[in-house]
């Protein structure tokens, strides 16, 4: 089955502990992304990578990292975590840019 | 920067009714509009997309429309139904690699 997956679900983390949310997608997809959900503001483009190795900031990139070694994974990194990151989180890939994006189930985070 | 506004916010429809979303885009060289719909502990899942060189386009009761010189785009459902109640998204694809998303309409399908 063709789909986006995303790990952990739920996350409650404390403010400054280092965490990694991971993504896997299984369609061969050129271009992945992170997005931040908040109320009111839709989703916010958090990082995006054309390809392995090729990354790029979207709109709302401070306080994340990410890392594309191989095609199929795209994990997002919170070196030290803050309240303000408290949100949730989706993944999503595509073929390229300009096509259907697949999105996964989603990541809530919890920072106290 | 580039952004996509996206109205109304909430709307509310009774059952068998049209409904219709705008939204309007600033970057020029956008040329890919998609629509998402996102159901309740979902990710998004789209629904419809256009393309900068097409005007209009339809799926059974889904329609979607595009006016680049006013930078603006529709999404139109019609006859619809309790199952069409989620919260949609426009999107544009941005002249760089970066995909904008409106802050999302939540539509309420009342039976």
């Amino acid at each position: 089955e063709a789909q986006v997956t995303q790990n952990p679900r739920y996350l409650i983390t404390v403010t400054g502990k280092k965490l990694t949310v991971t993504c896997s997608q299984n369609m061969n997809h050129e271009y992945m992304s992170w997005y931040r959900q908040d109320p009111g503001l839709g989703l916010r483009q958090i990082y995006y990578s054309m390809n392995v190795e090729v990354t790029d900031k979207g709109d709302v990139p401070e306080g994340y990292k990410v890392s594309r070694k191989e095609k199929r994974n795209f994990p997002l990194i919170l070196e030290s975590p803050s309240p303000n990151q408290t949100s949730l989180y989706f993944c999503a890939s595509s073929l390229d840019r300009d096509t259907e994006a697949f999105f996964g189930q989603g990541t809530r985070l919890t920072v106290v | 920067g580039e952004n996509v506004e996206q109205h109304p916010s909430t709307l509310s429809v009774q059952e068998g009714d049209s409904a219709v979303i705008k939204c309007t885009y600033s970057d020029s060289a956008s040329n890919y509009f998609p629509w998402y719909k996102q159901e309740l502990g979902k990710g998004p899942q789209l629904i419809i997309d256009i393309r900068s060189n097409v005007g209009e386009k339809k799926d059974q009761r889904i329609a979607v429309t595009l006016n680049k010189t006013a930078k603006h785009f529709s999404l139109h459902i019609t006859e619809t139904q309790p199952e069409d109640s989620a919260v949609y998204f426009c999107a544009a694809g941005t002249g760089g690699f970066k995909t904008i998303f409106g802050a999302g309409t939540r539509l309420f399908v009342k039976a």
